[in-house]
């Protein structure tokens, strides 16, 4: 058990759905992320999260919101996603935004 | 052009071989990584590094600099050990630039 869960693990939703995605760390790290891997491209960094403060946002879509209540805990809210969406995002987290990094067993999200 | 190169892209292999799978990359790193993703989705950090060469069991993970040039070996391969690897370079700007990736599977 890696110490960063998320849920759900499988998710299927319509283009006008808004769901969201959570991600929990139980490692005492300040540092979190979202990333994206779709089928046969290389991983997409989405955000960074260092100290509940977002650092870093790599020209991702407005219809994905992520937020950050505290330094356990990452969400990312999902509202008018487009089919190319489905994918499997990751989320990981750190003690400091440039060490290992600890990554939960991701959701595979379906957009139909 | 990806700024990190894996290759090969697929590899199969017998149980018991030795496996090398390379890495280069064209960006000024602070950290070479190695991830390991399981089929279903999860990924482990395998290794983090910036110079010479860390082993964990049957892992062994090196880099040159120089050469910009990294390698992931695995000894004595097992089934178990089939799933994608991927290279990861991170800069100290904690920008990461991601390899596609090498689908290794071990027959046993």
């Amino acid at each position: 058990e890696t110490g960063v869960t998320q849920t759900p693990r499988h998710l299927v939703m319509g283009m006008t759905n808004k769901k969201s995605l959570k991600c929990e760390q139980h490692l005492g790290h300040n540092a979190m992320y979202w990333y994206k891997q779709s089928a046969k491209k290389p991983l997409e960094l989405m955000f960074v999260y260092s100290l509940e403060e977002r650092v870093e946002n790599n020209s991702v879509p407005s219809r994905f919101s992520p937020e950050c209540p505290n330094s356990s805990h990452l969400f990312l809210h999902l509202h008018t996603l487009q089919p190319e969406d489905s994918a499997l995002y990751l989320c990981a987290s750190s003690q400091e935004p440039r060490t290992r990094r600890y990554f939960g067993p991701g959701t595979r999200l379906t957009v139909l | 052009k990806n700024e990190v190169e894996q290759s090969p892209q697929n590899l199969t292999a017998q149980e018991g071989e030795f496996i090398t799978i390379n890495c280069s990359y064209s960006v000024g790193i602070s950290a070479l990584h190695w991830l390991q993703q399981h089929p279903g989705g999860g990924i482990v950090s395998l290794f983090m590094l910036s110079s010479g060469k860390k082993k964990h069991g049957r892992l062994i993970a090196t880099i040159n600099i120089q050469e910009k040039h990294s390698s992931l070996h695995i000894t004595a391969s097992h089934p178990r050990d089939s799933a994608v690897y991927i290279c990861a370079a991170s800069n100290t700007g904690n920008q990461f630039y991601f390899g596609t990736g090498t689908s290794l599977t071990v027959i046993p």
